[in-house]
């Protein structure tokens, strides 16, 4: 099947404003939704998550919230700073046994100040 | 200090010769994970390994092995059979509660 459908592949904000990056999956079984952040030549940091019992999660700047009905997922950064800038993996379970995870494509984040 | 560590950092091969990339994990991890990542194409698993002496092949498997001999270990090894090997290399571990951690990954390139 299709991986997460991330969007948008690219988006630039002005320092301050908020930054939006969606996903959408297509397993009802998905239970389990991660947030990664990739810094130029480094591995992806886990950022935040969330799991299908809750609809919003939310960590100083960042916000997760899920819409299991719609099947969509979506990050959220408000009050963005230069050093948001990177490029953010979101990534589903499919509700696999076997600690599997299926990413997006990613979205390069670049904020100017 | 706890992670996950790779290495080499950059790694460069020649066309036709093997080379294996390092994994090492003292997170007591079982489970453990090597993606290839080309540009825009995110991360690709190539194998897992749920527990020691046992993995599945991933989405690329084919031109790519593993082993799984030690809890803290998860070398790769690209053979010659890979068209196309150069790319950034990622390893990722995690518990039960299938939260992934990845390392700093390698960049090998073939000349």
């Amino acid at each position: 099947g299709e991986n997460v459908e991330q969007h948008p592949s690219t988006l630039s904000v002005q320092e301050g404003d908020s930054a939006v990056i969606k996903c959408t999956y297509s397993d009802s079984a998905s239970n389990y939704f991660p947030w990664y952040k990739q810094e130029l030549g480094k591995g992806p940091q886990l950022i935040i998550d969330i799991r299908s019992n809750v609809g919003e999660k939310k960590d100083q700047r960042i916000a997760v919230t899920l819409n299991k009905t719609a099947k969509h997922f979506s990050l959220h950064i408000t009050e963005t700073q230069p050093e948001d800038s990177a490029v953010y993996f979101c990534a589903d379970d499919r509700g696999s046994t076997l600690g599997r995870l299926y990413f997006g494509r990613g979205t390069q984040l670049t904020v100017w100040p | 200090d706890g992670g996950i560590t790779q290495s080499p950092k950059y790694l460069f091969r020649k066309e036709g010769q093997n080379v294996t990339l390092s994994c090492e994990q003292n997170l007591n991890h079982d489970a453990m994970y090597w993606y290839r990542q080309d540009p825009g194409q995110g991360l690709r698993l190539i194998y897992y390994s749920q527990i020691v002496n046992d993995f599945q092949k991933g989405d690329i498997a084919e031109g790519y092995s593993v082993s799984r001999e030690k809890k803290e270990s998860f070398p790769l090894t690209v053979t010659s059979a890979q068209k196309n090997p150069t790319a950034f290399y990622l390893c990722a571990s995690s518990i039960a509660d299938r939260t992934q951690f990845f390392g700093p990954g390698t960049r090998l390139t073939v000349l």
